[in-house]
């Protein structure tokens, strides 16, 4: 079984700071982990991806994000919001080996950015 | 990475009616998913589509109500039968990455009103 949890339903930053959205996940087997951005009346994104190796992973557009095993967490940052940010994000798990390969999203953080 | 594209982009249906929705992918894939997204809420995974089997329908979703059919390894219906206003959602479609990662592409969506 897995599950993702996102602490933040919304998040809201000023121009020019840094963004932290935060995602805890329960699987029973190794994890892939992903985040992806939905802008509005657009389909998702891929913004990056944790696949066993590096613990940070860098994606575009500036983020990155840190797996940690004894937190089970992957929160997502970037150090200084651009306008273009103004989002839905949403944080993904799906076990590297089984069968399936399904996805389940967390319940998604929508970010405002403000001049 | 593959591209995907879905037909019709947006439709607006009376109850009662069914709606098929087509989903294209530019290179050949083994597995396709179905996800439906209700309107402020996340993506929830509808069924599993291989080439040559039948769909593997998720808890709470029936093949009655969502008929699948992926012909080719290239492309895959689904159809939301006998609507209701609570079918109004966003349907996507995606594919999995042939790699290693379990990464999935998604198509653009279709946005679906029912009256």
């Amino acid at each position: 079984a897995q599950s993702v949890t996102q602490l933040d339903s919304h998040v809201s930053v000023s121009e020019g700071t840094p963004v932290l959205l935060r995602c805890n996940y329960s699987s029973s087997y190794s994890p892939s982990l992903f985040w992806y951005v939905q802008h509005p009346n657009k389909g998702l994104q891929l913004l990056l991806k944790y696949t066993s190796a590096a613990t940070l992973v860098k994606g575009i557009n500036g983020f990155e994000a840190e797996f940690k095993k004894s937190e089970t967490s992957f929160h997502l940052t970037k150090p200084s919001a651009h306008m273009s940010d103004a989002a839905e994000y949403f944080c993904v798990v799906s076990p590297i080996k089984a069968a399936g390969n399904k996805l389940t999203f967390g319940g998604g953080t929508r970010v405002l950015v403000k001049p | 990475s593959a591209v995907i594209s879905q037909k019709p982009s947006r439709d607006i249906c009376q109850r009662g009616t069914s709606l098929t929705i087509q989903c294209q992918v530019d290179s050949q894939v083994t597995m396709m998913f179905w996800y439906r997204q209700q309107p402020g809420q996340s993506l929830t995974l509808i069924a599993t589509a291989n080439q040559g089997s039948e769909a593997t329908y998720e808890s709470g979703f029936v093949i009655d109500k969502f008929p699948i059919s992926r012909p080719n390894l290239t492309f895959s219906t689904l159809t939301v039968s006998n609507m209701s206003p609570e079918d109004s959602s966003i349907y996507l479609c995606s594919v999995r990455d042939r790699g290693y990662d379990n990464e999935q592409f998604f198509g653009p969506g279709t946005r679906l009103t029912v009256l």
